[in-house]
């Protein structure tokens, strides 16, 4: 399995607080994003990264943000978490020596906003 | 804009039985394409891509994928179901235009009857 530790694992809060979620990497691969699942929606892209400072927004980027200052570590930030923000979120990397490759994923992360 | 469909929420076939789930796909330019498979509490798993050549791709666990450009379609198959393949399936594009990100479908879920 790739190296991928996303952390927590779950996650309870309470609405209006801030929350940080952590993806580390120990492959070394340039691109990670920040992905949310959601039942009828598939996974869709909240940011992801192409590079240390190199951010960029996905389609589902409102209430969140981002920050990758090492290239091991990208972490995902709900400035003020609401109850929509409640989600199973995953992060995923990919090498960029060659564009066709896959994506790898980490185990996820359980966030119920209450 | 690059997107997959996967017209199928559920898909339920009898084990011992071919299965197959269904895939389409709307690009520009030569498609990247992607299966993953995800097993309850777990992150997404890699199973077969479609970058270029044989239109026949042959994967992890005995799973395999018909590539047809005229039809824009990736359906995954399988000659044989298990009762172990009951899992939630994903189709993925990945952006070749600049940003490199994976688009992923609302995913199928397949269930396999003993």
């Amino acid at each position: 399995d790739a190296g991928i530790t996303q952390s927590p694992r779950h996650k309870v809060t309470e609405t209006g607080t801030p929350v940080t979620l952590r993806c580390h990497q120990t492959e070394n691969h340039r691109y990670m994003y920040w992905y949310r699942q959601d039942p009828g929606h598939g996974l869709r892209l909240i940011h992801y990264s192409y590079g240390v400072k190199d951010t960029d927004k996905g389609e589902v980027s409102d209430g969140y943000s981002v920050s990758r200052s090492k290239t091991e570590d990208f972490l995902l930030t709900l400035e003020s978490a609401t109850s929509s923000q409640t989600s199973v979120y995953f992060c995923a990397i990919s090498e960029s020596r060659t564009l066709n490759t896959e994506a790898f994923f980490g185990q996820g992360t359980r966030l119920t906003v209450v | 804009a690059q997107s997959v469909a996967q017209p199928e929420d559920q898909v339920n076939v009898a084990e011992g039985n071919p299965l197959t789930v269904k895939c389409t796909y709307s690009v520009s330019g030569n498609p990247y394409l992607f299966w993953y498979v995800q097993y309850p509490n777990r992150g997404l798993q890699f199973l077969l891509k479609y970058i270029t050549g044989d239109n026949l791709v042959k994967g992890s666990y005995g799973f395999e994928a018909e590539f047809n450009k005229s039809q824009t379609s990736f359906h995954l198959k399988k000659p044989s179901a298990l009762v172990s393949d009951s899992a939630l399936y994903f189709c993925a594009v990945r952006d070749m235009l600049g940003t490199y990100k994976y688009i992923f479908g609302t995913g199928t879920r397949l269930k396999v009857l003993a």
